[in-house]
């Protein structure tokens, strides 16, 4: 079965470094998310992805985030200088369409900033 | 107030018990419905969209109220692998790939 794949599985990065996040969507999906989830509390939409650019993004995507698909397989979230509320579950998700069809995640990156 | 709410839990079961959860949503623009189910630091999966006809797979039965905003789950006979963080969530966007929106999860554990 088609998954969506994330790299790394744990992060552990200083505070104020850059991190990359990296996630290998279903090859067929066409739309493309970014969620993070901080430890005991709900998921939270970050940012959506479609036709090579951001569709949406939430007041959570200030400008420390981005999103790239640089090679037309792998789709990357950049913290550019992390700060220790950054600290969060980070999961994407890929869909084939939009409206009631499943939205598949990767098992999420735990990123721990120290 | 919050968008997606759900019954706080946790609920505690015994096996072979039925239990129901709920959720309501407050935004009429949602346009679809779903419960995920999320194990302990692991990712959401998608137990069942909601329709409003109302709809069962197996042992789950969900429904949906559009003009009360209202979405339920039901679980008959649970078993101990039901055990999870049931996850109410909603769609709401435009045609380039909307969001989705989550309640804050009830936690179900069901005991031998």
């Amino acid at each position: 079965e088609p998954e969506v794949t994330q790299t790394p599985s744990h992060q552990v990065t200083q505070m104020g470094q850059e991190v990359i996040l990296r996630c290998v969507p279903i090859s067929n999906h066409l739309y493309f998310y970014w969620y993070r989830q901080i430890l005991g509390q709900k998921v939270e939409f970050l940012v959506s992805f479609y036709n090579n650019e951001i569709s949406e993004k939430s007041e959570i995507f200030d400008d420390q985030f981005s999103v790239e698909r640089p090679d037309g397989s792998n789709f990357t979230l950049k913290i550019r200088s992390t700060k220790l509320e950054d600290s969060a579950m980070y999961f994407c998700a890929s869909n084939p369409e939009i409206f009631n069809t499943e939205a598949f995640f990767g098992q999420g990156t735990r990123l721990t900033v120290v | 107030r919050k968008e997606v709410e759900q019954d706080p839990g946790p609920f505690n079961v015994p096996e072979g018990a039925t239990v129901a959860f709920n959720c309501t949503y407050s935004n009429s623009a949602s346009q679809s419905f779903f419960w995920y189910r999320q194990d302990c630091r692991k990712e959401p999966k998608l137990l069942m969209s909601v329709y409003s006809s109302g709809n069962e797979d197996g042992r789950f039965t969900a429904q949906l109220n559009i003009a009360s905003q209202y979405i339920s789950l039901l679980i008959r006979d649970s078993k101990l692998s039901d055990s999870a963080t049931y996850l109410c969530v909603v769609l709401r966007g435009g045609n380039q790939g909307g969001k989705l929106i989550f309640g804050q999860g009830t936690e179900l554990s069901v005991k031998p």
